[in-house]
């Protein structure tokens, strides 16, 4: 299997408090990508970082990533009790074309306590 | 705003039936994805579908078809539905210019008794 990984399964933290969520993976990607799912819903884009990018930041988050060492990283900073939910790192395989599939993670579940 | 639809939330059929999810797209979008979530699993693509009437197979097709006759449009078939497709059906789609960004569906609930 491709799937990447992320780690820890699970976080918990008070609000206010910065979380960090890590991904590994296993293959040369074109792009990586992190997700949010809040409980029993569809997934949302949260922030998509290229291969030769190694850092972007969007509102509250920061992404990092390493291809040397296949890995990435999702902090959320200032965190608050919306952002509890699952969230999921997502690369590409196989064809470096646009209707690649992604392979998603098993997601880090990230609980803000208030 | 994408929007990506699912024709039910929940769904409970018994075992045997033969089980439609339908998804709809509004943004055009070539390519299509049907996953299943379970727990401690994450997310494994069932099929996935870059043009009308084109499919081809993910991760786990055994047990599913699929049906592309309009652009915006993929449905997830189950033949012949079991327990073990109780699960999370989640539907995605994306543009071929827009780096693999998905744009999920709120996902069918199915559980078939």
């Amino acid at each position: 299997s491709q799937q990447g990984e992320e780690d820890p399964q699970a976080l918990s933290i008070q609000e206010g408090e910065n979380a960090t969520m890590n991904c590994s993976y296993k293959t040369s990607i074109n792009n990586l990508q992190w997700y949010r799912q809040n409980s029993g819903r569809g997934l949302v884009h949260l922030i998509l970082i290229r291969s030769n990018e190694r850092e972007k930041h969007s509102g509250r988050l920061r992404v990092t990533l390493d291809t040397s060492k296949k890995s990435s990283s999702l902090l959320i900073t200032a965190s608050r009790a919306a952002d509890t939910a699952s969230y999921f790192c997502a690369t590409a395989y196989g064809r470096n074309s646009g209707n690649t599939p992604l392979v998603f993670g098993k997601g880090t579940r990230l609980s803000v306590i208030a | 705003d994408v929007k990506v639809t699912q024709s039910s939330r929940y769904l409970v059929k018994r075992t045997g039936e033969k089980v439609f999810l339908e998804c709809v797209q509004d943004m055009d979008h070539e390519n299509m994805f049907w996953y299943r979530q379970d727990p401690g699993l994450g997310l494994r693509l069932i099929y996935f579908s870059y043009d009308v009437k084109m499919k081809e197979k993910g991760d786990i097709p055994e047990g599913y078809s699929v049906s592309r006759e309009k652009k915006e449009r993929f449905s997830l078939i189950l033949e012949s539905a079991s327990t073990n497709q109780t699960s999370m059906y989640l539907c995605a789609s994306s543009a071929v210019r827009s780096s693999y960004e998905q744009y999920f569906g709120p996902g069918t609930r199915l559980t078939v008794t």
